[in-house]
Order: C-alpha cells, then structure tokens, then sequence
C-alpha cells in the first residue's frame, strides 16, 4: 500500500539553526500539507500546496517557514531560523485531490527537538 | 472558525468491552468529517469518514461512527476492542469548500487492559 515518508525521523538542532524536513509523498498526489503537534496540544494546520505553490497557510506559518517541492517526489518543509517554541512533531500528508471528496494520507512524523 | 472537542482525554477499556469515543465539532456548514488513529511511532491513519449520506459509517478495524447533525458529534464505536486497538485517536473536521486544511481534536489516548 503506497504511503507517505518522511525524513528523519527525529531532528536535534540548536536554536537558531536552519532545519528542513523531508517528506515523499504518494506519487499520484496533488495536494500536499503539513501539520504539526506540539506535545501536549493538537494537531495543527499548517499549510497546503498546490501546484507549485502554497494554497492556503495558518498563521503559525509566518516568514520562518516555506515549503517547496524541488523535484518530482519530495516536498520540504525549511524553517529558517529554528525556536525553542518550534520543537513539535511534523507531519506531512498527501492527498489525490482537494479536500472535498478524498481524504488526507499522513506519513509517521519527524520529531524536532530544539535545543 | 471550526473546531473540534474531543472531551475525554484518557479512557481505559477491558479488552473484549466495548469502546465510544465522543467527537463534537462546532460549525458553520456542513462538515466532513474523520477519525485518524495513531499508534506509537506511526503515523495518522484514516480508520473513517463521512462526506455524505447514510449518517452511520463503517470503518476499518470493525470501527463505526454515527454523525448527529444535531448534536454536532460525531462518536466512533466498537463493539469489541483487542489489545491491539490501544492507541491515540483524532477527530477531525474539513469544510465543505475550497479549505484544504483539517482541524484536529485534541486526541483520546485508550489503554485496553487485558
């Protein structure tokens, strides 16, 4: 069954640094997302990806994150200057189409500590 | 803006018992409407969803959910739970437009005891 990957599993950076999360999602997806999870607190929306571009974002996605899919199968997730405040689990999910109508594929997380 | 409660943080059920956890969801349309599970060191799986049409739905893993539009829950049901069955499980609420993105309760952690 295809899944989504995401790499590494767990991420130590110290405050500051640049961090960038990998994830391959499912090859016949469009729509790719990621989500991320505080300990302690729910899953949060962070933002879409459409077509090359960013479809809609929340407002914890500010001018320290951006995501790209530099080929064909990865999509990335780069926080610029990492905070302690960023330490989380990241998902990334995938999905066929827009939300109406299908469902989101998530992968197993990466866990980012910052130290 | 949609959100979603899921009121009991912890429940512990004997393995063979069944198991409901509640969903609520606050919002201005109709929603879609998921439950993910989540076992250590995976990911969100999807165990159901309801997009349309008949208000209860099967899963995978002998799990159901009954949408109550005018309770605005959306409770998942087993009937017999295994040891395996121990995980974290997250409802969760999309819109019925063009918003891609979920919204998350804040998880039920079950324990089953043998």
């Amino acid at each position: 069954e295809p899944e989504v990957t995401q790499t590494p599993s767990h991420q130590v950076t110290q405050m500051g640094q640049e961090v960038i999360l990998r994830c391959v999602p499912i090859s016949n997806h469009l729509y790719f997302y990621w989500y991320r999870q505080i300990l302690g607190q729910k899953v949060e929306f962070l933002v879409s990806f459409y077509n090359n571009e960013i479809s809609e974002k929340s407002e914890i996605f500010d001018d320290q994150f951006s995501v790209e899919r530099p080929d064909g199968s990865n999509f990335t997730l780069k926080i610029r200057s990492t905070k302690l405040e960023d330490s989380a689990m990241y998902f990334c999910a995938s999905s066929e189409a827009e939300l109406a109508k299908n469902i989101q594929y998530f992968g197993a997380g990466t866990r980012l500590s910052v130290l | 803006a949609q959100s979603v409660t899921q009121p009991d943080i912890h429940i512990t059920v004997s393995e063979g018992a069944s198991l409901e956890l509640r969903c609520n969801y606050s919002y201005g349309a109709t929603p879609y409407l998921f439950w993910y599970v989540q076992s250590p060191g995976q990911g969100l799986q999807l165990l159901l969803k309801y997009f349309s049409g008949d208000t209860l739905v099967q899963g995978i893993k002998g799990f159901e959910a009954e949408f109550k539009r005018s309770q605005s829950s959306f409770n998942l049901r087993k009937p017999s739970v295994h040891w395996s069955d121990a995980a974290e499980y997250f409802c969760a609420v999309g819109r019925v437009s063009n918003d891609y993105k979920l919204s998350f309760g804040a998880g039920t952690t079950v324990t089953v005891r043998a």
